[in-house]
Order: C-alpha cells, then structure tokens, then sequence
C-alpha cells in the first residue's frame, strides 16, 4: 500500500509554455503534500506544502506565481510551471502523508518524480 | 529540524555489510531519526526511523548511540541494487502548524555497491 504516482514522468516542452505535472495517492487519502524539485547531482529541495482544500505555503525563495499548485481533493495535487524557461529544467517529485495512516510517525510516500525539460 | 552529517560517499561489496553513519550532534529530545534512499532518477524511499532504541525491519537495522548524538544505518548483506544515494534527516514528526511534515534533505551518502 501507499503508493505515489506522477504523470508525466518525464515532459520536453518549448520555452514560455506552461507544463502541469499531476501527483496522485493511489491508495489512500492523502490529507497534505509535498513538492520538491531536484537539481543534477544536488539534493531535494523543499518547494511548497499543499493541505487539501487550502492554499498552498511556500517555501522561501519559490515563486507562488510561476508555480502553481492545486490540492483540490485528498487523492490529488498538481503543480503547474508557469512559463517555464530552460533554468526551470529539473527532476519535480512530490510525497504525500496522512497523519491517521503514518501514526505518530509521519512516514512520506514518495512519487516516482518528473523529469522536466525546457528548451 | 536538526542538522545531520554524513560521509559524501561510501563502497561495499555485494553481499557484505553496509554500514552507514550519521552525525547529529544537535538533535532534540524529541526529534526522531528517519533514513530515506534514492536510487537514481527515482523519488526516495522510506527505510527506517527510530527515536532512541535500536530499529530493525525487513530492509534494515538502525542503531542510535546512547546520547542520540550519531547514529547507524546497517544493510546487512547489501546487493547491487541498494547502490543509492542515503539520506539520514532527524525530524519532529508530529510538529504542528507550517512545520508538518516537512523534511530537510542534505547531501546524503552515496552508497556504490560493488560486484
């Protein structure tokens, strides 16, 4: 159980165009989720957390605008680049917890992540 | 959540064990320990926590010095597909507000497991 899906896992678009990446709990409800983006060779970067139903909080430094992210049910959230430019080329990958099924423990489950290409 | 220290990189033969340290000389007292790993071009992947006692399941042993100031992660018979990178986060699972959940991942350990 609790499984994480992305789609697409991996997008090649053009400049200036917007790319939505879909995160979904296959399995379970997800109550909050996670965005992350990942550089080569460089660790996870925390980009915003989504509570469903509620605006998304970002993290310093991240662009509320230009990404977009949409919890609107318990199994769902998207993230939507806005615009994207060839700097905006990375590895996305969301988590998804539930505090009544990881316990106390606050296990995440992890997406399988997007790779995402802007030329 | 509490800063962690770990070797950039580490090798080990293909059936012997592996043993993974981390420093975390600033944790709290109720801060747990959590090991994720990240296989290339994958999202991480759960493999153990724990708060103070020694853990074990079906991936692996984890073992916290008596002050909670290191710890160990131990594969015991490491094959080549758990060659990934090892993040050792401490985090305080149950914070409230804007802090929920939220994980800070460093650099990790890049575990090469070799033939």
């Amino acid at each position: 159980g609790a499984v994480v899906s992305q789609h697409p896992s991996w997008v090649i678009c053009k400049s200036g165009t917007s790319v939505k990446i879909e995160c979904r709990s296959l399995d379970f409800q997800a109550t909050t989720m996670f965005w992350y983006r990942q550089f080569p060779k460089q660790s996870l970067m925390l980009m915003a957390t989504s509570n469903e139903g509620s605006k998304a909080t970002y993290e310093q430094g991240v662009e509320k605008d230009k990404f977009l992210i949409n919890h609107a049910s318990l199994t769902l959230s998207t993230l939507t680049v806005t615009s994207a430019h060839p700097e905006d080329s990375s590895f996305y990958i969301c988590s998804a917890t539930n505090p009544g099924l990881a316990g106390v423990n606050n296990e995440q489950f992890f997406g399988p992540g997007t790779r995402l290409t802007v030329l | 959540d509490a800063k962690t220290t770990q070797p950039p990189s580490m090798d080990c033969a293909e059936g012997r064990a592996a043993n993974l340290p981390c420093n975390h000389s600033t944790i709290s007292g109720n801060e747990y320990v959590y090991w994720y790993r990240q296989i290339h071009s994958q999202g991480p992947q759960y493999i153990i926590h724990g708060l103070k006692n020694n853990e074990t399941n079906e991936m692996a042993s984890l073992i916290i010095t008596e002050d909670r100031k290191s710890s160990t992660l131990i594969l015991p018979h490491a094959t080549l597909r758990d060659t990934a990178v090892y993040y050792c986060i401490v985090h305080l699972p149950n914070a409230g507000g804007t802090s929920y959940g939220k994980l800070t991942f460093g650099q990790g350990t890049i575990l090469t497991v070799h033939p």
